[in-house]
């Protein structure tokens, strides 16, 4: 079936401009999370949702990124006034509505570039 | 805080096994392993997971140790497109909603 897929693949954009990306979920699965990895670094862990709510906002970085998800499915985050240091791999997991082990299921990410 | 510790990088010939060691000493009885890879420039790809039984898929097979402070993975017939960062991550049961914690993981080489 279908993965998570996430859009735009590439996005390069100048300091200072809000950018947007996006996720697909794979269907049916009701949590879904947002990471970033810089180059050559491990994952950073930035927001999770389940089902539209968000518990856990802390892993935000600044009050410039946000996200929001809507009917359960689709998300977005939203960084507001892009600086160098966001430039970034954005990835995107999702994971189905199982007890027990809570395994995620990644895309292929979008790779953002503040010039 | 990754609570595992892996080989910083591997080398396996093309069709032998790759086997990768992984030790979760602290693990908790509550606690999964799971296996995850990252092939360059794409996303993590989930492998396998475990949680006392040893357990096999169509990728792989995950051998845990009675105690349940080591395991391998093992790719029983490397190709060259195995090549990637291979992570062992521990994570508890019904923690729904909790981040994976990627450590640095072992880079695994698979040559011809």
């Amino acid at each position: 079936g279908a993965g998570v897929s996430q859009s735009p693949s590439n996005k390069v954009t100048e300091k200072g401009k809000d950018v947007e990306l996006r996720c697909d979920p794979i269907s049916g699965h009701t949590a879904l999370y947002w990471y970033r990895q810089s180059l050559g670094q491990g994952l950073e862990f930035l927001i999770y949702f389940q089902g539209n709510s968000a518990p856990d906002k802390s892993g935000l970085p600044s009050d410039r990124f946000s996200a929001e998800r809507t009917g359960g499915s689709v998300s977005t985050l939203t960084i507001q006034r892009t600086q160098q240091e966001d430039s970034a791999v954005y990835l995107c997991a999702s994971s189905p509505p199982s007890g027990g082990a809570d395994t995620q299921y990644f895309g292929p990410g979008t790779r953002l570039t503040v010039l | 805080d990754a609570k595992t510790t892996q080989p910083t990088s591997m080398d396996c010939a093309e069709g032998r096994a790759a086997n990768l060691p992984c030790n979760h000493s602290t693990i908790s009885g509550n606690e999964y392993v799971y296996w995850y890879r990252q092939i360059h420039s794409q996303g993590p790809q989930y492998i396998i997971h475990g949680l006392k039984n040893n357990e096999t898929n169509e990728m792989a097979s995950l051998i845990i140790t009675e105690d349940r402070k080591s395991s391998t993975l093992i790719l029983p017939h490397a190709t060259l497109r195995d090549t990637a960062v291979y992570y062992c991550i521990v994570r508890p049961i019904d923690n729904y909603g909790q981040n994976f914690v990627f450590g640095p993981g072992t880079r695994l080489s698979v040559l011809p």
